[in-house]
């Protein structure tokens, strides 16, 4: 079954731009991941946000959670070409052993 | 030194053959996983082992079989192949079963004709 739904499903900036993706989700959670994924490549973990927890920081990149309605969001500041990838949120259903991923999102920044 | 290799990156087959995807990690990881990718990206697990353990099998075909001859080789074997098969199968591995972070593999195209 397909938890995470990701949003937009494309997203196209200039470099230095902020980019902003969503994910939103059914069942309650106990923590939520994001990943990056190169074309022609392996997903790579980019930050786990637990239930308890509200925003995340990690470079350039910003996590929100809002557990009350089930979303997540991915802030990637000043972006460069080399962040053009897709992004997948991935959670683990009703706290199961699970580890659901959502569509993902495609990331073009243009230099 | 590579973490988690599989092999071979491409495979391109008859339909009905019988195919089989290597997945190795040298992290020391207890859990192991095949995720199948689609043409639309879409990731889904089709099975989990810990510690060569059986954890997850989400109903998948049984034409499809993992097997896990030690907690750091996951193998998937396939047989009588369909062209709904084509797809990027991912391996992947973590410390625990308990949905840490997951370290993939590079992928294994497989191409049915």
């Amino acid at each position: 079954s397909q938890q995470g739904e990701e949003d937009p499903q494309a997203l196209s900036i200039q470099e230095g731009e902020n980019a902003t993706m969503n994910c939103s989700y059914k069942t309650s959670i106990n923590n939520l991941q994001w990943y990056r994924q190169n074309s022609g490549r392996g997903l790579v973990h980019l930050i786990l946000i637990r239930s308890n927890e509200r925003e995340k920081h990690s470079g350039r990149l910003r996590v929100t959670l809002d557990t009350s309605k089930k979303s997540s969001s991915l802030l990637i500041t000043a972006s460069r070409a080399a962040d053009t990838a897709s992004y997948f949120c991935a959670t683990d259903e009703g706290g199961s052993e699970k580890l659901v991923f959502g569509k993902g999102t495609k990331l073009t920044v243009n230099p | 030194d590579t973490a988690v290799s599989q092999t071979p990156k491409y495979l391109v087959t008859q339909m009905g053959n019988d195919k089989s995807i290597k997945c190795e990690q040298n992290l020391g990881h207890d859990t192991m996983y095949w995720y199948k990718q689609d043409s639309k990206k879409f990731l889904k697990i089709m099975f989990s082992y810990n510690n060569k353990e059986l954890i997850i099998n989400e109903t998948v075909p049984n034409r499809f079989s993992p097997k896990s001859p030690d907690k750091a080789h996951l193998n998937l074997h396939i047989n009588s192949l369909e062209l709904g098969d084509s797809a990027v199968y991912f391996c992947a591995s973590s410390s625990g079963h308990n949905t840490g972070e997951l370290f993939f593999g590079e992928g294994s195209r497989l191409t049915v004709l």
